[in-house]
């Protein structure tokens, strides 16, 4: 089954400490995104990447890290700078604003809790 | 920057009964979106209206989109205790990157 993979599902972080949530999907797609959904919230971007070694900044960047080395991946990583990391994260994917109607397919969502 | 807002934040309904969303934005866009979120899971792709349509039906769901007045309304017909979950808007912006922002959403409980 096609879709996008998360993981891990839960993790929880000592301050200071960076953490790396996995994004992976087998859909194709040439776009990922990085959201951050805090209680009753909408999603806020935190990165994207439209293609293989290229990624941008979205509205929250600040305190995270992203790489796209391979098209089906786009791991992000909270660092110690982040200061409320605390949150539910979500990764995304789509055909490509040249592709696709801009759809997003989501995966399940990594819940970080900083003790 | 949050583009949409979303109204109201929280509407609760009987089963059979309708229900409508509404979401206002600011900026010029390419097309609407509206996605459905379960508690604690990701959210689901429902339907996609492209600036130049006003309104868009699928299976209970029925979208409008104003683009003189910036808003969009999401109506869910004949409602089921199923469809309790948080909808959200999203708008794809005119000359952007192809990424979409997303309304702050609206909590649906629909009570059998």
């Amino acid at each position: 089954d096609g879709g996008i993979t998360q993981s891990p599902k839960y993790l929880f972080r000592k301050e200071g400490q960076n953490v790396t949530l996995s994004c992976e999907q087998n859909l194709n797609h040439d776009a990922m995104y990085w959201y951050r959904q805090d209680p009753g919230q909408g999603l806020r971007l935190i990165y994207y990447s439209q293609i293989v070694n290229d990624f941008q900044k979205g509205d929250i960047a600040e305190g995270y890290s992203v790489s796209r080395e391979k098209k089906e991946s786009f791991p992000l990583t909270v660092t110690s700078a982040q200061k409320n990391p605390t949150a539910f994260y979500l990764c995304a994917s789509s055909e490509g604003r040249l592709r696709g109607t801009g759809e997003l397919f989501f995966g399940e969502g990594s819940r970080l809790t900083v003790l | 920057s949050q583009q949409g807002e979303e109204d109201p934040q929280a509407l609760s309904i009987q089963e059979g009964e309708n229900a409508t969303m509404n979401c206002s934005y600011k900026t010029s866009i390419n097309n609407l979106q509206w996605y459905r979120q379960n508690s604690g899971r990701g959210l689901v792709h429902l339907i996609l209206i492209r600036s130049n349509e006003r309104e868009k039906h699928s299976g209970r769901l029925r979208v409008t989109l104003d683009t003189s007045k910036k808003s969009s309304s999401l109506l869910i017909t004949a409602s089921r205790a199923a469809d309790t979950a948080s909808y959200f808007c999203a708008t794809g912006v005119s000359g952007n990157t192809g990424k979409l922002i997303f309304g702050q959403g609206t909590t649906l409980q629909v009570k059998p």
